[in-house]
């Protein structure tokens, strides 16, 4: 079945650093992509997204490259801020998950002015 | 645009009562989701329906729990009787009609406290 691996956090940057979050995704046929964030106490907010190979889903400064060669959808940007520190999930549609999100377990990202 | 909407946001209750939440999907949206999210257990997919009809609940953990939707803008996730460890925070999501392949949009969530 679909399965979606994230870099293991905690994550801890300072200001302007930059971010990279690892994720990595087995799934059958050409599922589509997510990054979605969740600030505390708030619910899950899309925050990009791919739907085919070779696309880069951006939002906020925020990117990422949907590249099937290597199943992977890693979350980057160049300089963040305070305000980014929140919980990162990549997600997957589609495969044998017919419907269904299949999450990772989320990295917490703490950035420090 | 209105989101997501869900009530309560927060709920007490004792162990034993039956408590009730509430979910109004974006208007359009045609598949609804309902999540639990814990330290310990992390996102899990509760149910899902599609025009109004449940497609999959295999991760309902028990009869204790229920969920319905009788029209295309509301649905309930119950539990009778409630216990300590249902205590989480349960999220709605909502998903438009372009197709399974499309992002879902999920609302603020409420969170349970069963003591």
């Amino acid at each position: 079945g679909n399965s979606v691996t994230q870099m293991e956090g905690p994550v801890t940057l300072s200001e302007e650093a930059f971010l990279t979050i690892n994720c990595t995704y087995t799934a059958t046929g050409y599922p589509s992509l997510f990054w979605y964030v969740q600030y505390p106490g708030e619910g899950l907010q899309l925050l990009l997204k791919a739907t085919k190979a070779d696309d880069k889903g951006s939002n906020k400064g925020f990117e990422a490259t949907y590249r099937k060669e290597t199943t992977s959808f890693h979350l980057e940007k160049g300089s963040v801020q305070v305000s980014d520190s929140a919980v990162y999930f990549c997600a997957l549609s589609g495969g044998t998950s017919y419907g269904k999100l299949t999450f990772g377990q989320g990295t917490i990202l703490t950035v420090h002015p | 645009d209105a989101g997501v909407i869900q009530s309560p946001r927060h709920e007490v209750t004792e162990m034993g009562q039956e408590v009730t939440l509430r979910c109004k999907p974006i208007s359009g949206h045609n598949s609804l989701f309902w999540y639990r999210q814990t330290m310990m257990r992390g996102l899990e997919l509760l149910i899902y329906f599609n025009n109004n009809v449940p497609i999959d609940d295999s991760g309902m953990p028990e009869d204790r729990f229920s969920a319905k939707m009788p029209n295309a803008s509301f649905s309930t996730l119950k539990i009778q009787p409630s216990e300590p460890r249902d205590s989480a925070v349960y999220f709605c999501a909502s998903r438009g009609d372009e197709g399974v392949l499309t992002a879902q949009y999920f609302g603020p969530g409420t969170r349970l406290l069963v003591l």
